[in-house]
């Protein structure tokens, strides 16, 4: 993989329902992993960063897994809400160093349904 | 964290004319970073805008195109020359918060230019 990839493009779901995303990124000198929350008119917001492979990380309903060696995070929402919905990027830094190009991927777009 | 204030929010330019965005940061950063989102496409970094020194641009950016400014810590501003209708884009500020690499990016609200 040479570009960071994200599906799916977009999701559509209802309120309560659980669901995640898959952020594909090149393992080769690896540094970070990002992933962002970017509501409409609004900043996109940081939602994690994650640097070491097996990681995971949570914050409230969301939830993140990564894997470096091959190349791949999940995002995960437990009991969607309307409020969640988003696009939601993630980037990668490469380069093996704390100064690599972050890379974004196309994000996916999360409707929660009432 | 960092509070990024961002104008304009969104404007429609006419082919042919130039638009200045301006950015302003709470705190004192050494980089400063212009990203660009087009319809459909990823959140592309343009430029790193240094203070006291030259932007750095990354392939297929220049400065003709998109000049920089930097004339101190806490502020930007990108200029978008010359618009032609695929320069229609979201244009986000940022700035790294944090150990270098490690750390967040924090963002502007964006400005969307709409070109006709």
């Amino acid at each position: 993989i040479l570009n960071v990839e994200q599906s799916p493009q977009s999701l559509h779901v209802q309120e309560g329902d659980s669901t995640n995303f898959t952020c594909s990124f090149p393992s080769s000198n690896f540094y970070a992993l990002h992933w962002y929350r970017w509501e409409t008119a609004k900043s996109p917001e940081a939602l994690f960063v994650m640097t070491l492979n097996g990681d995971e990380k949570k914050k409230g309903r969301i939830s993140a897994t990564l894997n470096t060696k091959e190349g791949y995070s999940y995002l995960y929402i437990k009991g969607s809400q309307p409020e969640d919905s988003a696009t939601y990027l993630c980037a990668s830094r490469a380069g093996g160093t704390s100064y690599g190009k972050l890379t974004f991927g196309q994000g996916t777009i999360l409707t929660v349904h009432p | 964290s960092a509070v990024i204030s961002q104008k304009p929010s969104r404007d429609i330019c006419q082919r042919g004319t130039s638009l200045t965005i301006q950015c302003q940061v709470d705190s004192q950063v050494t980089m400063m970073f212009w990203y660009r989102q087009q319809p459909g496409q990823s959140l592309t970094l343009i430029a790193t805008a240094n203070q006291g020194s030259e932007a750095t641009y990354e392939s297929g950016f220049v400065i003709d195109k998109f000049p920089i400014s930097r004339p101190n810590l806490t502020f930007s501003t990108l200029t978008v020359s010359n618009m032609s209708p695929e320069d229609s884009s979201i244009y986000l500020c940022s700035v790294h918060m944090g150990l270098a690499g490690s750390g967040e990016l924090f963002f502007g609200e964006g400005s969307r230019l709409t070109v006709l």
